[in-house]
């Protein structure tokens, strides 16, 4: 069974400085897709970024990178230049190659101090 | 525009009485989706289907009840046997390129409260 874990219920981060939530996740599957999801307090789930495993290269959206370790099985995400509109739950999130069952860490709540 | 809708925003019922929560999509996806959100525990798959009269079973599924009759409508019947069904409920949908690369697209989600 795959599992994803969110290890930081909560962060905070000043106003334009940079922060970086933590995921890892166990699967024996090697093909398969990991996604991070923010959850503003209006509770719409936006997609944030994506990553294919089978992909090296880090996925990169604007202020959202990731730092995807393969062997270690982590997925961090690092927002840069924060604002005050990132302060949400993020949810990361794997699935596996030619399925639909997608699996969701606990989440952690950022908070962004002006 | 194109998007999914969820009603009722709030839904209040009665312990023992059957719900359902309603799910649209205009997106011409083929694939939808019910969770469950509680506290502390993201998101969790109670059934999802990739085509019209078919569906399948997530991890929570016991004491829910779905349809998929039309491609743009997946709704999800919370039924007496649900032991805790106060929660906040997220309906999604995505493309069926088969690949699970697909972004799923959220609904804005009910909240139902059973007293």
């Amino acid at each position: 069974a795959q599992t994803v874990t969110q290890s930081q219920p909560e962060m905070s981060v000043q106003e334009a400085e940079t922060v970086t939530l933590s995921c890892t996740y166990d699967t024996s599957e090697s093909d398969y897709y990991l996604f991070w999801y923010k959850q503003p307090p209006s509770r719409q789930m936006i997609l944030v970024i994506r990553q294919e495993a089978y992909k090296q290269q880090n996925a990169t959206e604007n202020r959202f990178s990731v730092n995807f370790q393969k062997a270690a099985k982590s997925f961090s995400l690092k927002i840069s230049d924060s604002q005050l509109g990132d302060a949400a739950m993020y949810f990361c999130a794997l699935i596996m190659y030619n399925n639909n069952d997608m699996r969701f860490g606990a989440g952690t709540r950022l908070t962004v101090k002006p | 525009d194109g998007g999914i809708t969820q009603s009722p925003k709030y839904l209040f019922r009665k312990e023992g009485q059957n719900v359902t929560l309603s799910c649209e999509q205009n997106l011409n996806h083929d694939a939808m989706y019910w969770y469950r959100q509680d506290p502390g525990q993201g998101l969790r798959l109670i059934y999802y289907s990739q085509i019209v009269n078919d569906f399948q079973k997530g991890d929570i599924a016991e004491g829910y009840s779905v349809s998929r009759e039309k491609k743009e409508s997946f709704p999800l019947t919370v039924t007496s046997a649900q032991k805790n069904p106060t929660a906040f409920y997220l309906c999604a949908s995505s493309t069926l390129l088969g690949t699970g690369m697909e972004e799923q697209y959220f609904g804005p989600g009910t909240r139902l409260t059973v007293t």
